[in-house]
């Protein structure tokens, strides 16, 4: 079965700081990773995917993540955060590709940036 | 513009009362799923469709009923809508499945059963 844990319902970091949401995974195969991003009252965006090439991905608006077997990880993070960041980030794991696949979200983090 | 079209956005209905939520995209989209999105809970899969006339269930199911008739919609229908079912749903759509091309999603029809 395929899981993936957010670590931190709720982040808060200030405009300028350095951005880091934590997502864990569990899959018994090599995984296929997502990260999505929520802004208030729309539906989620794609902001980058992993799909077994580069180790570390770039998505769009500055962010990227690193895939580590070793850990199970693929946490976000983007260097300097800005106010327009403020939005729900959901990570999401797959086990499968093709039209058999099927995305297991996270349960979220809501990400605040204060001035 | 390539878009997921659902209506309604917002629905406050009455226990037992049948309702549809339609969804439609304009991609071409083999592959389209119903998410429900409650607090702490993430996303969770309602059901999915491969293709035209192939639906499966997802992870909470109970409850719902899909059709896919055509490959631009797949309603998702409620027949005798509990309380337990107000919650926010999503539906998206994917060209080939998500793990290869991911999903657009639609805007979210926040729903209400009283």
């Amino acid at each position: 079965a395929q899981s993936v844990t957010q670590l931190g319902s709720h982040v808060s970091v200030s405009e300028g700081a350095l951005v880091l949401l934590r997502c864990n995974y569990s899959s018994s195969v090599p995984p296929y990773l997502f990260w999505y991003v929520q802004y208030p009252n729309q539906g989620l965006q794609l902001l980058l995917k992993y799909t077994s090439a580069a180790t570390l991905v770039k998505g769009i608006n500055g962010f990227e993540a690193e895939f580590k077997k070793s850990e199970t990880s693929f946490h976000l993070t983007k260097p300097s955060a800005h106010m327009s960041d403020a939005a729900e980030y959901f990570c999401a794991v797959s086990q499968n590709p093709g039209t058999a696949s099927k995305l297991t979200f996270g349960t979220g983090t809501r990400l605040q940036v204060t001035l | 513009e390539a878009q997921v079209t659902q209506n309604p956005r917002y629905l406050i209905t009455v226990t037992g009362k049948k309702l549809t939520v339609t969804c439609s995209q304009n991609m071409n989209h083999e592959y389209m799923s119903w998410y429900r999105q409650d607090p702490g809970l993430g996303l969770r899969q309602i059901y999915y469709s491969m293709n035209v006339e192939v639906t499966d269930k997802g992870d909470v199911p109970e409850g719902y009923k899909v059709s896919r008739k055509e490959k631009r919609n797949f309603p998702l229908i409620l027949e005798s809508p509990s309380p337990n079912q107000t919650s926010l749903y999503f539906c998206a759509s994917s060209l080939g499945g998500p793990s290869n091309y991911g999903y657009t999603f639609g805007s979210g029809t926040r729903l209400t059963v009283v």
